[in-house]
């Protein structure tokens, strides 16, 4: 059965701080990893990762994947308030555009 | 990315009775998904919303329980029937092939809650 597991489940860190969410898979026939940022509703996209070792960066937020072991990482630096959020990884099997959510990472950060 | 909206944003509903949500996007797009994020859990997929035809259901979810429409490739709805308290969730559409891309964008999402 395919299954995304994310840890830790939560994290508590002070502004500045520089924090590592982890994403290990089981998929049959991988094509892509996805991380979303959750604040309220909606899920926010963040980035999309289906290459081993290239790491996507937007700002303070950066990913990478590595295929041979199944995990990503997502890496936020410098750390501010409205880093607070629950971070949901996902990842999508070929031919079928269906996304495997894991349990998400709620982070905190406070001032 | 597409602008999604979603409506109601969100409603309080008494068991027994049904709610639409309408899910509107402002460009056409391949896919559209409908997910549920029970109270405390991730999300999971309901159904795929294919335009045309029938919605393709995942394991543990029913046409009668949730019937969806896609008329059309920017718009889609799906009906919350004959509620219980169990369905209190926040249900969420989703689409993919914004510009040809594969990622997935959401909407705002609709927060239900059955008493």
């Amino acid at each position: 059965e395919d299954k995304v597991v994310q840890s830790p489940l939560s994290l508590v860190v002070h502004e500045g701080d520089t924090v590592t969410l982890n994403c290990s898979y089981e998929v049959t026939n991988f094509r892509s990893l996805l991380w979303y940022k959750q604040e309220k509703k909606a899920p926010t996209f963040l980035f999309m990762l289906t290459s081993s070792g290239i790491e996507k960066k937007s700002g303070r937020l950066s990913s990478i994947l590595d295929k041979k072991e199944l995990f990503s990482i997502l890496n936020i630096t410098a750390t501010q308030t409205g880093d607070s959020a629950v971070y949901l990884c996902a990842v999508e099997p070929y031919n079928t555009d269906k996304l495997i959510f894991g349990t998400g990472t709620r982070l905190q950060v406070f001032p | 990315s597409a602008v999604i909206s979603q409506k109601p944003s969100r409603d309080i509903c008494q068991r027994g009775t049904s709610l639409t949500i309408q899910c509107q996007v402002d460009s056409q797009v391949t896919m559209m998904f409908w997910y549920r994020q029970q109270p405390g859990q991730s999300l999971t997929l309901i159904a795929t919303a294919n335009q045309g035809s029938e919605a393709t259901y995942e394991s543990g979810f029913v046409i009668d329980k949730f019937p969806i429409s896609r008329p059309n490739l920017t718009f889609s709805t799906l009906t919350v029937s004959n509620m219980s308290p169990e369905d209190s969730s926040i249900y969420l559409c989703s689409v993919t092939g914004v510009s040809g891309g594969y990622e997935q964008y959401f909407g705002p999402g609709t927060r239900l809650t059955v008493t």
